[in-house]
């Protein structure tokens, strides 16, 4: 089955700097990789999407990069704010013929970012 | 457009019973899948359901079933609760289109119910 393991359970950075969290799989390449936030109470919220023949994808201060020769996904946040403290989730998907299957979640990475 | 919705949000059951739990889904989604959160497994994928049949299938036992109505609605049961049961149980809706690669399988969540089993 698929393996999905998120470089640390927490990560603790100064307000400013760069926050760089990693998602490494096994054995199956991915159709795409998604990346979602969840803060403590609440569901997981969507956060970037991408694609197995995409590089790098950005929004706002996020950027995600997707290698499938390593098998990794690396998740960064600019100019981190103690407002981004939460905990991270990476998920992935295989194609299953024409239909879609299903997700595969990490164990999560909780990010404090201090002032 | 309202979000997914979940209900109950806390609900305590005694080990032997049964629960049903209640999603919502956002308006013109199809896909409903379920998790389960636990601090030591994380989020583990239950099942999902789109067009009211189930599509996807976790490795959870047979006590744990599930259904999708006409309007997406989905309910989730599971029977003969034990201990080991208590958990954030997340529902989560899709487009689930293959049209639009971007969009089609962004999965948004509801809440949760907090379930516990004494």
């Amino acid at each position: 089955s698929q393996k999905i393991e998120q470089n640390s359970e927490a990560l603790n950075i100064q307000e400013g700097k760069t926050a760089t969290l990693t998602c490494n799989y096994t054995n199956y390449s991915p159709a795409y990789l998604q990346w979602y936030r969840q803060d403590p109470g609440r569901g997981p919220v969507f956060l970037l999407l991408i694609r197995e023949n995409e590089k790098e994808k950005r929004k706002e201060r996020l950027k995600v990069t997707f290698d499938t020769t390593l098998k990794q996904s690396l998740f960064h946040i600019t100019a981190s704010q103690p407002a981004d403290s939460a905990t991270y989730l990476c998920a992935l998907e295989r194609y299953r013929g024409s239909t879609l299957g299903r997700l595969y979640f990490g164990r999560g990475t909780q990010l404090t970012v201090w002032p | 457009k309202a979000g997914v919705t979940q209900t109950p949000r806390y609900l305590i059951k005694t080990r032997g019973q049964q629960v049903t739990l209640s999603c919502s889904p956002i308006s013109g989604h199809r896909s409903v899948s379920w998790y389960q959160q636990t601090p030591g497994q994380g989020l583990q994928f239950l099942f999902e359901y789109f067009s009211e049949t189930q599509r996807n299938k976790g490795n959870f036992p047979g006590r744990f079933s599930g259904r999708q109505f006409s309007n997406s609605r989905s309910e989730m049961n599971v029977s003969t609760l034990e201990l080991g049961d208590s958990a954030l149980y997340l529902c989560a809706s899709s487009l689930a289109s293959i049209r639009d690669m971007e969009r089609y399988n962004e999965q948004f969540f509801g809440p949760g119910t907090r379930l516990t089993v004494l």
